[in-house]
Parts: C-alpha cells; sequence; structure tokens
C-alpha cells in the first residue's frame, strides 16, 4: 500500500514564526503536491514538485516556500505564520505514466496536518 | 478561468442511488477523477474516467462526457460509511502542468 505520512496531524503556532510542514511518501513517486484545504473551497494546490529540487507554484503559493531536497520528502514552509493560514495542509504524491495517464491521474494524500496560528 | 461546479449537498436512504455532477470549464482536458473523503480522513482515490462512457467499480460508477464538459459519479446501494464529501478533479490539458484542479466537494448524507 502507498503510504503518505506527514509529520504532524495538529500543530498549534504563533504568529511570525516559521513552519515547517513535512512529508513523506514509500512509493517512489516522482511527482509531490502540497494543498490547503478550506471550508467550501476545497483542495487548493499551494507548490507542487516532479522531480527533486524542482517545484512550480500552484494557485495560491504567496507566503508558502517549499523544499524537495530528497525524492521521498517534500516540505512546506511557512515563512512567517499568519492566522489567515490557519487551516488543514494536505500533501500528496503521485507517479509518472503521460499527462492522461490513470497513473499520474491517482494522487495518494497524507492524513493532514491541522494548523492553527494564533 | 477554470472551474469545476458540483452540488453542495446531497441527502439519500440507505439503499437507494444517488448521482452526484460535475461539469467544468478547465484549459483543455486529460480527464476527470473522483475522491471521497471521510470526516477527519485524508481523501481517497474513487475513479478516473479519461475517455466518454461509464467506469464501474462495484457499488460505484463514473461517467465522462467530454463534449459535454459533464461527468458524475454514481452510488448504488447506498450505505451509512458511505456519508463523506465527493470531490471531483480535472487534470487540465495545458503546457506540462501535472496539477489536478479539484471542485468544492458535495457532502453526501445518507439516512436510516
Amino acid at each position: 500500500d502507498v503510504k503518505v505520512t506527514q509529520s504532524s496531524r495538529y500543530l498549534v503556532k504563533r504568529t511570525g514564526e516559521k513552519v515547517f510542514l513535512e512529508c513523506v511518501q514509500d512509493m517512489d513517486h516522482e511527482n509531490m503536491f502540497w494543498y490547503r484545504q478550506d471550508p467550501g473551497l476545497g483542495l487548493r494546490l499551494i507548490y507542487f514538485s516532479y522531480d527533486v529540487k524542482m517545484k512550480e507554484k500552484g494557485d495560491i503559493p504567496e507566503g508558502y516556500s517549499v523544499s524537495r531536497e530528497k525524492k521521498e520528502r517534500f516540505s512546506l514552509i511557512l515563512e512567517s505564520a499568519s492566522t489567515n493560514q490557519t487551516s488543514m495542509y494536505l500533501c500528496a504524491s503521485s507517479g509518472t505514466g503521460g499527462f492522461g495517464s490513470r497513473v499520474e491521474n491517482i494522487q495518494y494524500f497524507g492524513a493532514g496536518t491541522r494548523l492553527s496560528v494564533l | 478561468g477554470q472551474s469545476l461546479e458540483q452540488p453542495s449537498e446531497v441527502t439519500a436512504v440507505e439503499g437507494a442511488i444517488v448521482q452526484i455532477n460535475c461539469t467544468y470549464q478547465t484549459s483543455g482536458f486529460y480527464g476527470l477523477s473522483w475522491y471521497q473523503q471521510h470526516d477527519g480522513g485524508a481523501p481517497t482515490f474513487l475513479s478516473y474516467n479519461a475517455l466518454d462512457g461509464l467506469e464501474e467499480t462495484g457499488r460505484f460508477s463514473s461517467f465522462l462526457s467530454r463534449s459535454d464538459s459533464y461527468g458524475y459519479l454514481l452510488l448504488q446501494e447506498l450505505q451509512m460509511k458511505d456519508s463523506a464529501s465527493y470531490f471531483c478533479a480535472v487534470r487540465p490539458g495545458m503546457d506540462s502542468s501535472y496539477k489536478l484542479i479539484f471542485g468544492s466537494g458535495t457532502r453526501l448524507l445518507v439516512r436510516p
């Protein structure tokens, strides 16, 4: 079974703190993603990575950065946490097989990190 | 812009059949996926349609009409455990992006 593990289920941070969210996958997947999920807004893509050290901005990258030094690990960084970044953060991974392929279109999600910024 | 529309809530009775629709407007199109998410849980993959027609997986089926930019998820013989949120997601056919665009989700409540 594919496993995507997020380091924390719950985090409470103060405004202005630097926050690191870690994600590890064990399926040797090339693609990894960070989403945030808010009620009524669905999943919104923050950043994704298609290879080690490669990253692309998603729809809402402002206030976030990412790091992918190893294939299995993808980190999301909140440089200076703000209250509007209180949310559920989900990490996902997928394989590579061509843009229309089933393999690339199945994303495996971690359990999520619920972050509260006070 | 790119958008997906699906109903926000659907209620159905145990044992019944329910259909959750999804219409999309995207720059190009590779395929339509469906994910299920229980409260407090992670989204899990249900189905993927790249071509027109119906795909069946047990009690769940998914349909796609590319010409109508429309798809649906059909759940049969509903069970209480099917109460969850269901998201449609589209792989746009633009540049070399690997990303999916998700709808806002449909909350399904199954009543006894």
